[in-house]
């Protein structure tokens, strides 16, 4: 089956810890991005990456980190910088970067609590 | 910059009526549209997207769009709701070198 992972489903963290959300796709993918949705705002873009080893800043890119070591994994690290990390998270993909008529496909997120 | 409006945050309907859900965007250039559905606790699902071809477009499940320049609205319809279309949807603008901007999300109700 092709298509995008995420784990855990649930993750629950203490304050002042750092967690790390996977997402693996075998889309064959280049871009691959996060997104934080909370309720009533939609998606806000956390990071996005082009290509392995290349990543950038999104609107809300705080207290995030992330990696891109291979073309199939966009790993994101939740800080303990990030001030209110309770959220549903998403991650996709896409054959490019931003295509003008690209379609990006969702993993099923993962729901961070921090308790 | 592009920025879309989704003008209800929750829209409630019966079973077997039609289903409207608003969508107005906001774009510089030419852009594309997206809708995509969520169910509780799932990832986003692509219902359907126009990208400057036909401007009526038909998507999964029934569903179909109507790109509207003059009015700068791409509005979801469907013209028999089901129980199983209930969940949120969010209509999605993106534009040539920008990033993809999502609407606020519309809730489906849909009652027996």
């Amino acid at each position: 089956d092709g298509g995008i992972t995420q784990s855990p489903k649930y993750l629950f963290r203490k304050e002042g810890q750092n967690v790390t959300l996977s997402c693996e796709q075998n889309l064959n993918h280049d871009a691959m991005y996060w997104y934080r949705q909370d309720p009533g705002q939609g998606l806000r873009l956390i990071y996005y990456s082009q290509i392995v080893n290349d990543f950038q800043k999104g609107d809300i890119a705080e207290g995030y980190s992330v990696s891109r070591e291979k073309k199939e994994s966009f790993p994101l690290t939740v800080t303990s910088a990030q001030k209110n990390p309770t959220a549903f998270y998403l991650c996709a993909s896409s054959i490019d970067l931003f295509g003008e008529t690209d379609t990006q496909y969702f993993g099923p997120g993962t729901r961070l609590t921090v308790l | 910059a592009q920025s879309v409006t989704q003008l209800d945050s929750h829209v409630s309907v019966s079973e077997g009526t039609p289903v409207l859900l608003r969508c107005n965007y906001s774009s510089s250039y030419s852009p594309s549209l997206f809708w995509y559905v969520q169910h509780p606790n799932k990832g986003l699902q692509l219902l359907l997207k126009y990208t400057s071809a036909a401007t009526l477009v038909k998507g999964i499940n029934g569903f179909e769009a109507e790109f509207k320049k003059s009015e700068t609205s791409f509005h979801l319809t469907k013209p028999s709701a089901h129980m199983s279309d209930a969940a949120e949807y969010f209509c999605v603008v993106s534009a040539l070198g920008g990033d993809m901007r999502f609407g606020a999300g519309t809730r489906l109700t849909v009652k027996p």
